[in-house]
């Protein structure tokens, strides 16, 4: 199955754009790659997932790179609501059905 | 829909005694997945259940564990002979048999805080 590597770490300044990175060279061409946050003391929660094509909803855009090694997750006007932990995930393509969550980046937005 | 629901949300025990866990999946999710979380680090995969059967377990899951779904609603995982390396959040999630197995959203629970002393 495909790794991801992210950043453990990053600020952002409340109202502006958070652009949260994930490399993922060996993805497979019928891997999804997936986004989930994790609010302190709550479980992880689905904000967005893709394919090959750009992809948009009411929380954030994601962007793949035409490889496909590589995805930025975008919150386009990030909230102090929006301090969490993001993982990026490739799903594995099994009938095992399960996902393998690394350690995520912790994205602390600032007032 | 209701969401994920996990019970107790907290629960404190001595090493040695068994506890016991309960997921309620979002209804009309056949599918159901135990994940265990320890501070700091991503969920790791656990057990996985499409209805009533269970079709994979990971390494992770010593014999001292056992997970059920009876009904192939709710399910239960069951800790035998706690260990203090037990300690962690035990996560529950749904997903839809609509979804292929690439295409699929996971809707988690809160989870379950277990503490053992």
């Amino acid at each position: 199955d495909a790794k991801t590597t992210q950043p453990p770490s990053m600020d952002c300044a409340e109202g502006r754009a958070a652009n949260l990175p994930c490399n993922h060279s060996t993805i497979s061409g019928n891997e999804y790659v997936y986004w989930y946050r994790q609010i302190h003391s709550q479980g992880p929660q689905y904000i967005i997932h893709g394919l090959k094509n750009n992809e948009t909803n009411e929380m954030a855009s994601l962007i793949i790179t035409e490889d496909r090694k590589s995805s930025t997750l975008i919150l386009p006007h990030a909230t102090l609501r929006d301090t969490a932990v993001y993982y990026c995930i490739v799903r594995e393509n099994t009938n095992a059905g399960k996902s393998t969550f690394g350690d995520g980046t912790t994205l602390t937005v600032k007032p | 829909d209701t969401g994920v629901s996990q019970d107790p949300r907290h629960k404190i025990t001595k090493r040695g005694q068994n506890v016991t866990f309960r997921c309620d999946p979002i209804s009309e999710h056949n599918r159901l997945y135990w994940y265990r979380q320890t501070l700091g680090q991503g969920p790791e995969f656990l057990t996985y259940f499409q209805n009533e059967a269970q079709l994979e377990k990971s390494r992770l899951l010593s014999d001292r564990f056992s997970a059920e779904r009876p009904k192939g609603s709710f399910s239960t995982l069951e800790i035998q002979r706690t260990e203090q390396g037990d300690s962690a959040m035990y996560l529950c999630a749904s997903s839809s048999s609509r979804a292929v197995l690439t295409n699929e959203k996971l809707f988690f629970g809160s989870g379950t805080q277990l503490s053992v002393l």
